[in-house]
């Protein structure tokens, strides 16, 4: 059926390791984001894609990487370089528009150990 | 600097009564408004949107009404039942051609419903 995947559910890293989240989707929606929920915050936009191949920073986009190598996947990394990296991470996509919002993934816990 | 705010981090109500979660915005430039539902350790699900052009956008027990000259809008509940208790989420985000639809949310309020 269709949908959205994101994988592992929870995720354990070490100081100073990097670590890849996954996101698939097979809706066929264009445009992708990576959202981090934090406790009392909200959520806050990491990185998004419109189209393959391309990418922007979002509001908090230091410590994190990201590709689009194909339209179903947009994985984000997670480097040693994010200081405070212990969050619930959200992947959604859209469609071009987006009266509707998003739909988001089922979320990855990561926990800094 | 957080574009939309939910100042109501908790709300608890009854069963049966109705159930209202504000939100209020800076960015004059957003045409289009939803709410998101949350339960723990699961991707937020879309509830109910407005666009700019409305005041009021009604779906079931769930209506949302649009302030635009403060900024504000509101989510009712009614009535309100012990599935509905969750999170709560604003959002918003500027239409047009050239946008890339970033939604800006809101921190989230959390609903219990007692029975």
């Amino acid at each position: 059926d269709g949908g959205i995947t994101q994988s592992p559910k929870y995720l354990f890293r070490k100081e100073g390791q990097n670590v890849t989240l996954s996101c698939e989707q097979n809706l066929n929606h264009d445009a992708m984001y990576w959202y981090r929920q934090d406790p009392g915050q909200g959520l806050r936009l990491i990185y998004y894609s419109q189209i393959v191949n391309d990418f922007q920073k979002g509001d908090i986009a230091e410590g994190y990487s990201v590709s689009r190598e194909k339209k179903e996947s947009f994985p984000l990394t997670v480097t040693s370089a994010q200081k405070n990296p212990t969050a619930f991470y959200l992947c959604a996509v859209t469609k071009d528009r987006g009266h509707y919002g998003y739909t988001f993934g089922s979320g990855t816990r990561l926990t800094v150990v | 600097d957080q574009q939309v705010k939910q100042n109501s981090p908790s709300l608890s109500v009854q069963e049966g009564r109705i159930s209202i979660l504000n939100c209020d915005y800076t960015n004059s430039m957003f045409d289009y408004f939803l709410w998101y539902k949350k339960y723990p350790a699961e991707g937020p699900t879309f509830l109910i949107s407005i666009s700019s052009i409305k005041d009021k956008n009604e779906d079931g027990r769930f209506t949302v009404f649009l302030n635009k000259s403060a900024k504000h809008l509101s989510l009712h509940i009614v009535p309100s039942q012990p599935g509905d208790s969750a999170v709560y989420f604003c959002a918003a985000y500027v239409g047009g051609l050239l946008n890339d639809y970033k939604l800006s949310f809101g921190a989230g309020t959390t609903v219990t419903v007692r029975a």
